[in-house]
């Protein structure tokens, strides 16, 4: 079993939908907690970054950590077209240069 | 823009023969790293360093060699290709000061085994 689990998808929904995407890990160790979104042939770029539990919100995304549950959240609000992409989890322990990644969920928003 | 660049950004080659692709970055931070991207596997690691000369072994560093002789430049090299090493490879950095974890990606090598 990987550290984290990321469901790999596709997750279609409908342009001004709320989009919900999820990892779960095992290792109580991760601190800092980061999204990344990807568009086809591209690469990574960072979202969000969060550090330990809580919410943080920037435009029409925010990211949710629940480390008692060892749970972290994307939430995207009024999808987009645009917002079309995979979407990587990624998180590492407190001092630790090396972030672990999920696998990915693609994610297709239909006008 | 964390100012990466990768070359090249597209290679095909044979099996046996050797291959290096080469990441560049204009702002001189300590920290680089080579992933390779597959379906199915997501990002892995391969090597990273931490300075000039200073490197070490990811995950999934058997079959590849790295170098960085100056901050500016990591170079991943494949000694002798075999068509298991075909993959995305991307580049990554962490910028100096900021919070560990936090990488920042150039735009990918799209390398073909045959």
């Amino acid at each position: 079993q990987k550290e984290v689990e990321q469901d790999p998808g596709p997750l279609s929904v409908p342009e001004g939908a709320i989009v919900s995407l999820n990892c779960t890990y095992s290792n109580s160790a991760f601190q800092y907690f980061m999204w990344y979104r990807q568009y086809s042939r591209k690469g990574p770029e960072l979202l969000m970054y969060t550090y330990s539990s809580g919410n943080k919100e920037d435009g029409r995304f925010t990211a949710q950590v629940d480390k008692s549950s060892k749970y972290i959240s994307l939430f995207i609000r009024d999808s987009q077209p645009s917002d079309s992409a995979t979407y990587l989890c990624a998180m590492s322990e407190g001092g630790s240069y090396i972030p672990t990644f999920g696998r990915g969920t693609s994610l297709i928003v239909h006008p | 823009d964390a100012g990466i660049t990768q070359s090249p950004r597209h290679k095909v080659t044979e099996t046996g023969t050797p291959v290096t692709l080469r990441c560049h970055q204009t702002e001189n931070h300590r920290y680089m790293y080579w992933y390779r991207q597959d379906p199915g596997h997501g990002l892995r690691l391969i090597h990273y360093s931490y300075g000039v000369k200073d490197t070490d072994k990811g995950e999934v560093s058997d079959g590849y060699s790295v170098s960085r002789s100056k901050t500016e430049d990591f170079l991943l090299t494949l000694e002798s290709a075999t068509s298991s090493q075909t993959s995305v490879y991307f580049c990554a950095i962490t910028p100096d000061g900021i919070e560990v974890g936090e990488q920042y990606f150039g735009p990918g090598t799209r390398l073909t085994v045959t």
